[in-house]
């Protein structure tokens, strides 16, 4: 079964305090790995795609990174406006739809 | 700017009524979704359309159903709402070929009482 899970559930920084989450995901055949960012009531942003083992992608204080199991969203000096739940997703080899993971809760404090 | 508009943004319905939840996204992409968002659940897929008059169940389509008359737009309806059903809805689209991210509408939450 196609599986994607998440850690840590909730995550606490100070601000400039840097980390990282995880994603790690078992799957039939990865098309793409995405990264999204939720604020409370609204709809996911889309932030980045990776597509195979080594890849990076970065935007502002966040950095993607693939390997073939799993992918991590390192937040570097982050700040209060970086709060929000980050979601990923895998594309699955099959079809245009993805499957998501539970999410990380990310609270940056001032 | 692209955008994925969903009509309401909050809704009460009673058990039992027939509602609609409706999305319209600019954008002229194939694919469309329908997801529900429960705390500890995820995100959900009830039902997709790769094009018009297309429609695929996804991993819960039970108690849904879903039209797409024009490519434009893609209605979720729920039959008979029952208060398990209570959640936040979001409807997203992405283009046919490519491996986009989706573009995600900005979420119905739906309280059935």
């Amino acid at each position: 079964e196609d599986q994607v899970t998440q850690s840590p559930e909730a995550l606490r920084l100070q601000e400039g305090e840097s980390s990282s989450l995880n994603c790690s995901y078992t799957v039939s055949g990865l098309r793409g790995l995405f990264w999204y960012r939720q604020d409370p009531g609204k709809g996911p942003e889309f932030l980045f795609t990776l597509y195979s083992a080594g890849e990076e992608k970065e935007k502002e204080r966040l950095k993607a990174t693939l390997t073939k199991k799993e992918s991590f969203l390192h937040i570097t000096a982050p700040k209060p406006e970086d709060s929000a739940t980050y979601l990923c997703a895998v594309q699955i080899n099959y079809g245009q739809n993805f499957v998501f993971g539970p999410g990380t809760r990310l609270s940056v404090l001032p | 700017d692209v955008k994925v508009t969903q009509s309401s943004r909050y809704l009460v319905k009673r058990t039992g009524e027939k509602v609609f939840l409706e999305c319209v996204q600019d954008m002229d992409h194939e694919n469309m979704f329908w997801y529900r968002q429960d705390p500890g659940l995820g995100l959900r897929l009830i039902y997709f359309s790769y094009d018009v008059k297309m429609k695929e169940k996804g991993d819960i389509p039970e108690g849904y159903s879903v039209s797409r008359e024009k490519k434009e737009r893609f209605s979720l309806i729920l039959e008979s709402a029952s208060t398990n059903q209570t959640s936040m809805y979001l409807c997203a689209s992405i283009p046919g070929q490519a491996n986009y991210g989706y573009t995600f509408g900005s979420g119905t939450r739906l309280t059935v009482v």
